[in-house]
């Protein structure tokens, strides 16, 4: 399944899909992205970054893509499990000497047996 | 150790009480936040510190005044909220301030203004 993160809050995959969430960022100039999971009653956990300098990274059943003509970024996840069912959150760091954490509306991930 | 700390995890106050959020990490973090979150929302900034001082302010209301009395402790001091307060407070910790350390996160303190 796929999601726009700011305009489909809630996207529904089966479990042992692949997940396809999206995230538009703001600031062309940001140069470090990140993602994160929430899950109900507890802080954002780090899932993975990337820097400017790169278009994708991967890490454990999880990829990042990122699109910097578009403002683009995407979070995909292979073979989705229960446990991955949260909130996710995209966030951008900008080139400001403070590193202060843009974060985006977020998409809350449902996986269904 | 790669945890954030946060005391108390839920807590219950009234518009007239003082009380205050602690957050504590160990992993040598010299630049710590604190973030407001809201229901089904993503997390707003509120405060930077970075080497134990004051960097960012994001307009927060002085009934919230933050206190970073070593590099390893984070305090968010409360005072006459208001039921519009009622939200997760999330303490955060980075290895620098600048691009390319992420932020660890605590898991929160549930705070109900009534």
């Amino acid at each position: 399944g796929e999601s726009v993160g700011l305009h489909l809050p809630t996207l529904s995959v089966q479990e042992g899909d692949n997940s396809i969430i999206n995230c538009a960022y703001s600031n062309s100039a940001s140069d470090y992205f990140i993602w994160y999971k929430q899950e109900s009653g507890k802080g954002p956990q780090f899932i993975i970054d990337i820097r400017s300098n790169m278009d994708k990274r991967q890490g454990q059943r999880v990829t990042v893509l990122l699109n910097k003509t578009v403002k683009h970024l995407s979070l995909q996840i292979a073979a989705t499990q229960p446990g991955d069912s949260a909130v996710y959150f995209c966030a951008e760091r900008g080139t400001d000497s403070w590193g202060k954490l843009q974060f985006g509306a977020g998409t809350q991930v449902v996986v269904t047996p | 150790d790669t945890e954030v700390t946060q005391t108390p995890k839920h807590l219950v106050m009234g518009m007239t009480n003082k009380k205050s959020l602690k957050c504590e990490q160990h992993m040598g973090h010299r630049a710590m936040y604190w973030y407001k979150q809201k229901a089904k929302k993503p997390p707003e900034l509120m405060f930077v510190y970075s080497y134990e001082k004051l960097s960012i302010n994001e307009s927060v209301p002085s009934r919230f005044s933050p206190e970073c009395p070593n590099s390893s402790l984070l305090n968010l001091h409360l005072h006459a909220l208001q039921p519009e307060d009622s939200a997760l407070y999330l303490c955060a910790s980075s290895q620098f301030r600048s691009v390319g350390t992420e932020a660890f996160f605590g898991q929160g303190t549930r705070l109900t203004v009534v």
